[in-house]
């Protein structure tokens, strides 16, 4: 089954700094990948999806972008965080309309 | 887009008691899924529902999608320590999307 890995764990980043989050897939191939971000006691908004490296797709118009630069790596960037970007960032991969599996996620707190 | 009301917000319960969260679309849906994310974790797949008026179980989960496919549910029976976290149902959307609905965050007094 697939395993998703996700780093770091929790990450503390000034406003105005820039962000990379990286996921790396195991155990499947030409998967569906996604980010979500959640914020505190709240549902998973989606942000990106990719069907395949180099297609990404936005869901919500913000300051964050994502790369797909191998089949198995999904990363998401920001320029520029804002306050409003802290929350939880969580990966997830998929085949078409089956269940999703999702990476420990990364908690993110801008100050 | 197509959303999902799902509903209570929160539930708090005795331990033994039952618990149901329901899940409504103003749409038909293809599919719906149901995850549950236990406190500081992430979502775990439970369960996929298709056909219309579909119930599956789990030990003391017990699943529905209901006849017109726009509703589903999630009974939990004699709820157990073990049971709290947030369930969320997701219904297929398209192009390889599924929305979650807002979730229904469990609590127990044991």
């Amino acid at each position: 089954s697939q395993t998703i890995h996700q780093w770091p764990a929790t990450l503390v980043q000034p406003v105005g700094s820039p962000l990379s989050l990286e996921c790396t897939v195991e155990g499947t191939s030409n998967p569906n990948l996604y980010w979500y971000r959640q914020a505190a006691g709240r549902g998973l908004q989606l942000l990106f999806y990719s069907v395949g490296i180099g297609q990404i797709s936005s869901e919500v118009p913000q300051n964050l972008s994502a790369s797909r630069p191998q089949d198995r790596q999904f990363i998401l960037s920001s320029k520029k965080l804002l306050l409003s970007d802290s929350g939880f960032y969580l990966c997830a991969c998929g085949q078409g309309d089956y269940e999703q599996y999702f990476g420990p996620g990364t908690r993110l707190t801008v100050t | 887009g197509q959303q999902v009301m799902q509903i209570p917000q929160y539930q708090h319960v005795q331990e033994g008691e039952d618990f149901t969260t329901y899940c409504n679309s103003s749409t038909t849906l293809s599919n719906i899924q149901w995850y549950k994310q236990r406190p500081g974790g992430h979502p775990v797949f439970l369960i996929q529902l298709v056909k219309s008026g579909e119930v599956k179980k789990q030990k003391r989960l017990t699943f529905q999608f209901g006849e017109a496919k726009k509703n589903s549910s999630l009974h939990i029976t004699a709820t157990q320590t073990t049971d709290v976290g947030t369930y969320f149902c997701a219904p297929y959307s398209s192009a390889s999307k599924i929305i979650f609905g807002s979730g229904t965050r469990l609590s127990i007094r044991p």
